[in-house]
Protein backbone atom coordinates (compact mmCIF):
# COMPACT_ATOMS: atom_id res chain seq x y z
CA UNK A 1 0.00 0.00 0.00
CA UNK A 2 1.24 3.19 -0.77
CA UNK A 3 2.54 5.40 2.34
CA UNK A 4 3.68 8.74 3.40
CA UNK A 5 6.44 9.09 6.60
CA UNK A 6 7.26 12.16 8.23
CA UNK A 7 10.67 10.82 10.35
CA UNK A 8 10.11 12.63 13.61
CA UNK A 9 6.53 13.24 15.20
CA UNK A 10 7.91 15.87 17.30
CA UNK A 11 11.01 18.67 16.06
CA UNK A 12 12.31 21.38 18.19
CA UNK A 13 14.66 24.13 17.35
CA UNK A 14 15.11 27.40 18.28
CA UNK A 15 14.56 30.49 17.04
CA UNK A 16 17.00 31.65 13.55
CA UNK A 17 18.24 27.84 13.24
CA UNK A 18 17.18 25.54 10.44
CA UNK A 19 14.24 23.97 9.99
CA UNK A 20 14.10 20.13 8.62
CA UNK A 21 10.73 18.27 8.52
CA UNK A 22 10.99 15.38 6.57
CA UNK A 23 8.65 13.26 4.05
CA UNK A 24 9.13 10.16 2.87
CA UNK A 25 6.64 8.26 0.41
CA UNK A 26 6.68 5.15 -1.41
CA UNK A 27 5.41 5.24 -5.16
CA UNK A 28 6.29 3.85 -8.18
CA UNK A 29 5.28 6.64 -10.35
CA UNK A 30 6.10 9.70 -8.84
CA UNK A 31 3.62 11.31 -7.34
CA UNK A 32 2.01 14.61 -7.14
CA UNK A 33 3.20 16.07 -3.40
CA UNK A 34 1.86 18.49 -0.64
CA UNK A 35 3.11 20.15 2.57
CA UNK A 36 0.06 21.58 4.93
CA UNK A 37 0.52 23.33 8.29
CA UNK A 38 -1.86 23.45 10.81
CA UNK A 39 -2.26 26.27 13.84
CA UNK A 40 -4.35 25.15 16.64
CA UNK A 41 -7.75 25.05 16.52
CA UNK A 42 -8.04 25.81 12.74
CA UNK A 43 -7.76 24.19 9.16
CA UNK A 44 -4.77 23.39 7.28
CA UNK A 45 -3.16 25.31 4.92
CA UNK A 46 -1.21 25.11 1.66
CA UNK A 47 2.34 25.68 2.17
CA UNK A 48 3.42 24.26 -1.17
CA UNK A 49 3.18 21.52 -3.66
CA UNK A 50 5.25 19.74 -6.30
CA UNK A 51 3.56 18.17 -9.20
CA UNK A 52 6.25 18.09 -12.49
CA UNK A 53 8.87 20.42 -13.66
CA UNK A 54 11.32 21.99 -11.08
CA UNK A 55 12.11 19.67 -8.36
CA UNK A 56 12.66 22.98 -6.00
CA UNK A 57 9.41 24.59 -4.82
CA UNK A 58 8.75 27.24 -2.96
CA UNK A 59 5.94 27.99 -0.94
CA UNK A 60 5.08 30.59 1.89
CA UNK A 61 6.46 31.74 4.53
CA UNK A 62 9.85 31.28 3.44
CA UNK A 63 9.64 27.60 3.27
CA UNK A 64 10.87 25.36 0.29
CA UNK A 65 10.92 21.65 -0.38
CA UNK A 66 12.64 19.26 -2.68
CA UNK A 67 11.63 16.65 -4.80
CA UNK A 68 14.39 13.81 -4.77
CA UNK A 69 12.94 10.68 -6.76
CA UNK A 70 15.99 8.52 -5.64
CA UNK A 71 15.46 8.79 -2.22
CA UNK A 72 11.59 9.22 -2.46
CA UNK A 73 11.67 11.86 -0.53
CA UNK A 74 10.26 15.65 -0.17
CA UNK A 75 11.69 17.03 2.52
CA UNK A 76 10.58 20.61 3.96
CA UNK A 77 12.89 23.30 4.94
CA UNK A 78 13.52 27.14 6.35
CA UNK A 79 16.67 28.27 6.77
CA UNK A 80 15.90 30.79 9.63
CA UNK A 81 12.76 29.32 12.16
CA UNK A 82 10.38 32.42 13.66
CA UNK A 83 8.55 31.95 16.35
CA UNK A 84 5.49 31.71 14.47
CA UNK A 85 6.50 29.06 12.67
CA UNK A 86 5.54 26.81 15.75
CA UNK A 87 2.50 24.59 14.23
CA UNK A 88 2.07 21.25 13.14
CA UNK A 89 2.78 20.25 9.44
CA UNK A 90 1.74 17.19 7.28
CA UNK A 91 3.04 15.85 4.16
CA UNK A 92 0.33 14.38 1.57
CA UNK A 93 1.04 12.57 -1.75
CA UNK A 94 -1.61 12.12 -4.46
CA UNK A 95 -1.04 9.29 -7.28
CA UNK A 96 -1.98 9.20 -10.31
CA UNK A 97 -3.54 5.57 -9.49
CA UNK A 98 -5.67 7.14 -6.34
CA UNK A 99 -6.64 10.25 -8.08
CA UNK A 100 -9.41 11.03 -5.67
CA UNK A 101 -7.49 10.60 -2.28
CA UNK A 102 -4.68 11.98 -0.35
CA UNK A 103 -1.99 9.56 1.46
CA UNK A 104 -1.38 11.85 4.49
CA UNK A 105 1.58 11.28 6.94
CA UNK A 106 0.85 11.50 10.41
CA UNK A 107 2.35 14.76 10.86
CA UNK A 108 5.09 16.46 12.41
CA UNK A 109 4.92 19.50 15.63
CA UNK A 110 7.34 22.19 15.07
CA UNK A 111 8.42 23.83 18.53
CA UNK A 112 10.28 27.11 18.29
CA UNK A 113 12.52 27.72 21.58
CA UNK A 114 13.06 31.78 22.10
CA UNK B 1 -13.39 36.09 -0.17
CA UNK B 2 -13.90 32.55 -1.52
CA UNK B 3 -13.04 29.76 1.09
CA UNK B 4 -14.70 27.33 2.79
CA UNK B 5 -17.17 27.40 6.17
CA UNK B 6 -17.99 25.24 8.48
CA UNK B 7 -20.46 25.77 11.33
CA UNK B 8 -20.61 25.40 14.16
CA UNK B 9 -17.16 26.00 15.65
CA UNK B 10 -17.31 23.99 19.11
CA UNK B 11 -20.41 21.51 19.09
CA UNK B 12 -21.14 19.49 21.84
CA UNK B 13 -23.59 16.06 22.12
CA UNK B 14 -25.35 14.04 24.67
CA UNK B 15 -24.66 10.29 23.35
CA UNK B 16 -27.40 8.34 21.43
CA UNK B 17 -27.78 12.00 19.27
CA UNK B 18 -27.51 12.65 16.01
CA UNK B 19 -25.37 16.04 14.50
CA UNK B 20 -25.13 17.60 11.50
CA UNK B 21 -21.68 19.54 10.65
CA UNK B 22 -21.97 21.67 8.12
CA UNK B 23 -19.42 22.57 5.07
CA UNK B 24 -20.16 25.19 2.91
CA UNK B 25 -17.88 26.14 -0.04
CA UNK B 26 -17.73 29.20 -2.86
CA UNK B 27 -14.85 28.10 -4.74
CA UNK B 28 -16.81 26.40 -7.50
CA UNK B 29 -14.99 23.40 -6.80
CA UNK B 30 -16.50 19.86 -7.78
CA UNK B 31 -14.85 17.86 -5.07
CA UNK B 32 -15.49 18.29 -1.66
CA UNK B 33 -14.24 16.08 1.36
CA UNK B 34 -14.95 15.12 4.78
CA UNK B 35 -11.59 14.15 7.31
CA UNK B 36 -11.70 13.25 11.28
CA UNK B 37 -8.56 14.22 12.72
CA UNK B 38 -7.45 12.71 16.33
CA UNK B 39 -4.28 13.38 18.39
CA UNK B 40 -1.34 11.50 16.11
CA UNK B 41 -3.09 9.72 14.31
CA UNK B 42 -2.88 12.61 11.51
CA UNK B 43 -6.39 12.93 8.89
CA UNK B 44 -8.36 9.74 7.96
CA UNK B 45 -11.29 10.20 5.04
CA UNK B 46 -14.26 9.64 6.34
CA UNK B 47 -16.23 10.57 2.91
CA UNK B 48 -15.74 12.51 -0.44
CA UNK B 49 -18.17 13.64 -3.32
CA UNK B 50 -16.57 14.48 -6.67
CA UNK B 51 -20.15 15.91 -8.51
CA UNK B 52 -23.87 16.53 -7.25
CA UNK B 53 -25.58 13.99 -6.46
CA UNK B 54 -22.56 11.76 -5.47
CA UNK B 55 -19.95 10.55 -3.04
CA UNK B 56 -17.99 7.44 -1.78
CA UNK B 57 -16.97 6.21 1.45
CA UNK B 58 -13.52 6.91 2.40
CA UNK B 59 -11.57 5.14 5.29
CA UNK B 60 -13.80 5.06 8.24
CA UNK B 61 -17.17 6.05 7.06
CA UNK B 62 -19.10 3.70 9.87
CA UNK B 63 -21.47 6.06 11.79
CA UNK B 64 -21.20 8.96 9.24
CA UNK B 65 -23.57 10.14 6.35
CA UNK B 66 -23.92 12.53 4.07
CA UNK B 67 -25.64 14.12 1.03
CA UNK B 68 -24.58 16.27 -1.79
CA UNK B 69 -27.61 18.54 -3.00
CA UNK B 70 -25.99 21.17 -4.18
CA UNK B 71 -22.34 21.74 -5.49
CA UNK B 72 -21.34 24.12 -3.00
CA UNK B 73 -22.83 22.17 0.37
CA UNK B 74 -21.12 18.82 2.03
CA UNK B 75 -23.04 18.32 5.63
CA UNK B 76 -21.67 15.36 7.40
CA UNK B 77 -24.01 13.87 9.89
CA UNK B 78 -22.54 12.15 13.16
CA UNK B 79 -24.72 9.14 14.11
CA UNK B 80 -25.40 7.26 16.89
CA UNK B 81 -23.70 4.51 16.03
CA UNK B 82 -20.33 6.27 15.96
CA UNK B 83 -19.02 4.84 18.42
CA UNK B 84 -16.42 7.20 19.42
CA UNK B 85 -17.18 10.61 17.76
CA UNK B 86 -15.29 13.22 19.45
CA UNK B 87 -12.98 14.81 17.45
CA UNK B 88 -12.04 17.35 15.07
CA UNK B 89 -13.51 17.26 12.35
CA UNK B 90 -12.31 19.06 8.64
CA UNK B 91 -14.14 20.01 5.57
CA UNK B 92 -12.05 20.19 2.53
CA UNK B 93 -12.76 20.77 -1.42
CA UNK B 94 -11.12 21.03 -4.82
CA UNK B 95 -11.23 21.68 -9.18
CA UNK B 96 -11.35 18.05 -10.98
CA UNK B 97 -8.98 18.42 -14.21
CA UNK B 98 -9.38 15.76 -16.26
CA UNK B 99 -10.45 13.28 -14.08
CA UNK B 100 -7.53 14.12 -11.39
CA UNK B 101 -8.67 15.89 -8.25
CA UNK B 102 -6.18 19.24 -7.55
CA UNK B 103 -4.62 21.08 -4.91
CA UNK B 104 -7.50 20.53 -1.74
CA UNK B 105 -8.68 23.90 0.36
CA UNK B 106 -9.50 23.46 3.68
CA UNK B 107 -12.13 25.33 6.11
CA UNK B 108 -11.30 26.46 9.91
CA UNK B 109 -12.43 22.77 11.18
CA UNK B 110 -15.43 21.66 13.88
CA UNK B 111 -14.21 20.02 17.29
CA UNK B 112 -17.21 17.81 18.23
CA UNK B 113 -17.15 16.51 21.89
CA UNK B 114 -19.52 13.94 22.89
CA UNK B 115 -20.86 14.22 26.71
Amino acid sequence: AQSVTQLGSHVSVSEGALVLLRCNYSSSVPPYLFWYVQYPNQGLQLLLKYTTGATLVKGINGFEAEFKKSETSFHLTKPSAHMSDAAEYFCASLNAGNNRKLIWGLGTSLAVNP
Amino acid sequence: DGGITQSPKYLFRKEGQNVTLSCEQNLNHDAMYWYRQDPGQGLRLIYYSQIVNDFQKGDIAEGYSVSREKKESFPLTVTSAQKNPTAFYLCASSNVRGGQTDTQYFGPGTRLTVL
